[in-house]
């Protein structure tokens, strides 16, 4: 299947502990986003790389750190989880930084932090 | 500051009633904005895009400018079009940063 997948799709952790998040496109894309949804909906972006480079880095805790090892991997790592982490995380590509907005989302990865 | 307002969180009509959903957006430039939908256990997906004054799935949504605003319109409401729609906006310059409004969850009652 052509698609952007997340693994993994569920995760409950205990405060404190650290986690990481995967994403992986094979659309051919050479930008990649990290979204994150809170308990009212509200979708904001968290992190852009294009080619590897981090290209936006939102007003984010340091605690977040992606990695992109490649063009089709965009992983999302969290040290030291807060109960505030608990969201969906939506991975996103697309090709080029401008495309006219289409961006391809990923499934979600709901993150509940106890 | 970059911001998309969607006033109703929950909208609900008719079979072949006209269907608004509303966007609102704040921004100093030029905007670039965008509907998304969310189908049931489906993924979010682009809708349509304010430069292409394109028609999809019935769907049209004309910016404007003196407004700010961007509404999401159908004459016709279809069962299948009952979904979760997101308004966004384009803020980045010269890179794709979206940011999206909270959301419409549109329920079509037969």
């Amino acid at each position: 299947d052509t698609a952007v997948s997340q693994t993994p799709k569920y995760l409950v952790t205990q405060m404190g502990n650290d986690k990481s998040i995967k994403c992986e496109q094979n659309l051919g894309h050479d930008t990649m986003y990290w979204y994150k949804q809170d308990s009212k909906k509200f979708l904001k972006i968290m992190f852009s790389y294009n080619n590897k480079e981090l290209i936006i880095n939102e007003t984010v805790p340091n605690r977040f750190s992606p990695k992109s090892p490649d063009k089709a991997h965009l992983n999302l790592h969290i040290n030291s989880l807060e109960l505030g982490d608990s969201a969906v995380y939506f991975c996103a590509s697309s090709q080029g930084q401008w495309t006219g907005g289409e961006q391809f989302f990923g499934p979600g990865t709901r993150l509940t932090v106890l | 500051a970059q911001r998309v307002t969607q006033p109703e969180k929950l909208l609900s009509v008719f079979k072949g009633a006209p269907v608004e959903l509303k966007c609102n957006y704040s921004y100093s430039g030029s905007p670039e904005l965008f509907w998304y939908v969310q189908y049931s256990r489906q993924r979010l997906q682009l809708l349509l895009r304010h430069i292409s004054r394109e028609s999809i799935k019935g769907f049209t949504a004309d910016l404007n400018k003196g407004e700010t605003s961007f509404h999401l319109k159908k004459p016709f409401a279809q069962e299948e079009d009952s979904a979760m729609y997101y308004c966004a906006l384009n803020s980045g310059q010269g890179a794709q940063k979206l940011v999206f409004g909270q959301g419409t969850r549109l329920t079509i009652n037969p």
